[in-house]
This record gives C-alpha cells, structure tokens and sequence, in this order.
C-alpha cells in the first residue's frame, strides 16, 4: 500500500545534538512538506518541496535544514539553533501543490 | 487576524446527535478546502474536500462551502463516540500550501 512512512515514532535529543528525521513516500507525489505541531497551536509549517532539489522555507524554519535529493524522499534535520525543539513533527505530501496532503505518522521529539 | 479560524471548543454533543463545525478564512482569492480528522497522538487524517459553493456529501459527513460568507462548515450526522477527535480546517490560498486552523475540539458522549 502506499503511504509516508515517518521515522523514528519517537526520538529524544541532547543539547547542542542535531537530529535528523526521515520522511519516505511511495505515493509517487511531488510536493512534500514538514509541520511541527505544539499542543493549542495547530500545525505551523517549517519546509516545502515543490519539486526535486528545489525547497522554500516556511513560517519557522529558523534552526531546521532540509534536503530533496529523491522525489520520495525529504529529510528534515532539527539543528543545534532550534532552542525549542519539543515538538510533534508531520511530514505530508501532495499530488500537487494546493492538493489535499496525506500525513505520515508523526514523530515526537523531545529534548533531555 | 488569523488567516482560517476556528472555535476550539470543545463542542459536546450527544451520541446520535448531529454536530456542526464551522471554518472561516480571510483570503477571497482561496481556492480549496479540507476538512481533517485528528485523534489524540495522532497525525491528521483528510475526511473531506470541497472546491466549490454549496454542499458535498460522503457517508455521514457533510462540507458546506460559502465563498461570499468565506466560511466552510462540516456537518456530522448520527454522531458516535469514535468521532471525538480534532477536527483540523486547512485552505489552500494559492500559495502552494495549506494554511490550517488550529481545530475544534469534539466530544461524542454516549
């Protein structure tokens, strides 16, 4: 079946760590896009891929990198600069940009 | 003022019940809508899409779109307890993404 696979489901992070995230999808969908999700304030975007080796940030990309080297494929690294990085992460992707998204799993991060 | 809005309840209905959550946006130029479902640690999943005025049906859900009110609803009929849940509305404003609410808060009580 086709889908996002998110992993880990759960990681935790050290100070000062950077952490990546994965984000797989066989959907065969051009654009994807990362969320991070904190409780009472609903989904704020991070990154966006239109298209193969081409991303914009978005509302809060402060302190997060992301790559597109494969269409199936768009990793999101959780740096050192991201002073608040306790969050729920979303990845989604879309036929098109402006299509309804289909979300992966999630990943919750968690700094100790 | 926030570009989709949405009461975050919680809205209690009663099982059997029909339950009404409503959206507004504040862009005239928006051009889809969506309706998610969103269970406690869980990401988001699409019930309903709706791209022009008036109503579109699936199952026992319902989305309602006025483009002149800029408001879209989602209407829920013989409401059951599995449908409390957080209900995301997400608009696409022409910009290559979705802009969502931040969700109303349902609870079906038996």
């Amino acid at each position: 079946d086709g889908g996002i696979t998110q992993s880990p489901k759960y990681l935790f992070r050290k100070e000062g760590q950077n952490v990546t995230l994965s984000c797989e999808q066989n959907l065969n969908h051009d654009a994807m896009y990362w969320y991070r999700q904190d409780p009472g304030q609903g989904l704020r975007l991070i990154y966006y891929s239109q298209i193969v080796n081409d991303f914009q940030k978005g509302d809060i990309a402060e302190g997060y990198s992301v790559s597109r080297e494969k269409k199936e494929s768009f990793p999101l690294t959780v740096t050192s600069a991201q002073k608040n990085p306790t969050a729920f992460y979303l990845c989604a992707s879309s036929k098109r940009s402006g299509d309804g998204y289909t979300f992966g799993s999630g990943t919750r991060l968690t700094v100790v | 003022q926030k570009e989709v809005e949405q009461n975050s309840g919680p809205l209690s209905v009663p099982e059997g019940a029909i339950a009404s959550l409503n959206c507004t946006y504040s862009d005239r130029g928006s051009q889809s809508f969506f309706w998610y479902r969103q269970y406690s640690g869980k990401s988001p999943e699409l019930i309903m899409s709706i791209y022009s005025n008036g109503d579109k049906e699936d199952g026992r859900f319902t989305a309602q779109l006025n483009k002149a009110s800029q408001y879209v609803s989602l209407l829920i009929r013989d409401s059951q307890p599995s449908d409390s849940a957080t209900y995301l509305c997400a608009v696409n404003t022409g910009f290559q993404k979705l802009v969502f609410g931040t969700g109303t808060r349902l609870l079906v009580s038996p």
